[in-house]
């Protein structure tokens, strides 16, 4: 069984440009949450979404957002960069999603902003 | 909300046992995670404790008291190979699984 797959793996843009990052769950999995990870902070979540509606939402501006397609796979979106949204991008998937099941993580996509 | 404390940084020997301890506050609770992450990789799942008690498995245990909002994550006969971060996590209800900062450990030979 394949595991979460998330692209690309790297990313570099510049301030003010905008971002789409991917993830594919494993297959059957119909959660799909979304994290950032940076030194300092740690693991912060984003967004979970379950058929293709977003359940959950963290404390993130408005400028995060994200959206689920009827395969399950997922889509996150950051518009007008800012160098602190520098960070590996997480996403993780689970069969029908919190509050007791355990995630499964793809590698991540870590972007840079300049 | 919730708030999850756990130390920044551990260092321990070879066959040396290590305990990483977690406590936290949560407004409801629906279960407690371990997850280990090497560097430059996913995190992935080690444990689940939803009751009081230790739950063992290998090498690795974790512990929950949910009266105290404690958990520890005990490994046995530490091996370079577990040189990581360990995250604890938690459950909060109507949310999502949210994360502590996370335990570096440094095992050296």
């Amino acid at each position: 069984k394949a595991g979460v797959t998330q692209t690309p793996r790297y990313l570099i843009k510049t301030r003010g440009q905008q971002v789409t990052l991917s993830c594919s769950p494993i297959s059957g999995h119909r959660s799909v949450s979304w994290y950032q990870q940076t030194p300092g902070q740690g693991l912060q979540f984003l967004f979970e979404y379950f058929s293709e509606t977003q359940r959950n939402k963290g404390n993130f501006p408005g400028r995060f957002s994200g959206r689920q397609f009827s395969n399950s796979r997922s889509e996150m979106n950051v518009s007008t960069l800012e160098l602190g949204d520098s960070a590996l991008y997480l996403c993780a998937s689970s069969s029908t999603g919190p509050p007791n099941e355990k995630l499964f993580f793809g590698s991540g996509t870590q972007l840079s902003v300049l | 909300g919730q708030n999850i404390d756990q130390p920044t940084e551990m260092t321990a020997t070879e066959g040396a046992i290590v305990q990483i301890n977690c406590t936290y506050q949560t407004s409801g609770f629906n279960g407690l995670f371990w997850y280990q992450q090497h560097a430059g990789e996913a995190p992935t799942f080690l444990s689940y404790n939803v009751l009081d008690g230790l739950e063992e498995k290998g090498r690795f245990s974790s512990f929950l008291s949910r009266s105290k909002g404690y958990s520890y994550l005990l490994l046995k006969e530490l091996q370079m190979k577990d040189s990581a971060s360990y995250l604890c996590a938690v459950y909060q209800a109507g949310t999502a699984l949210i994360f502590g900062k996370g335990t570096t450990l440094s095992v050296s030979s």
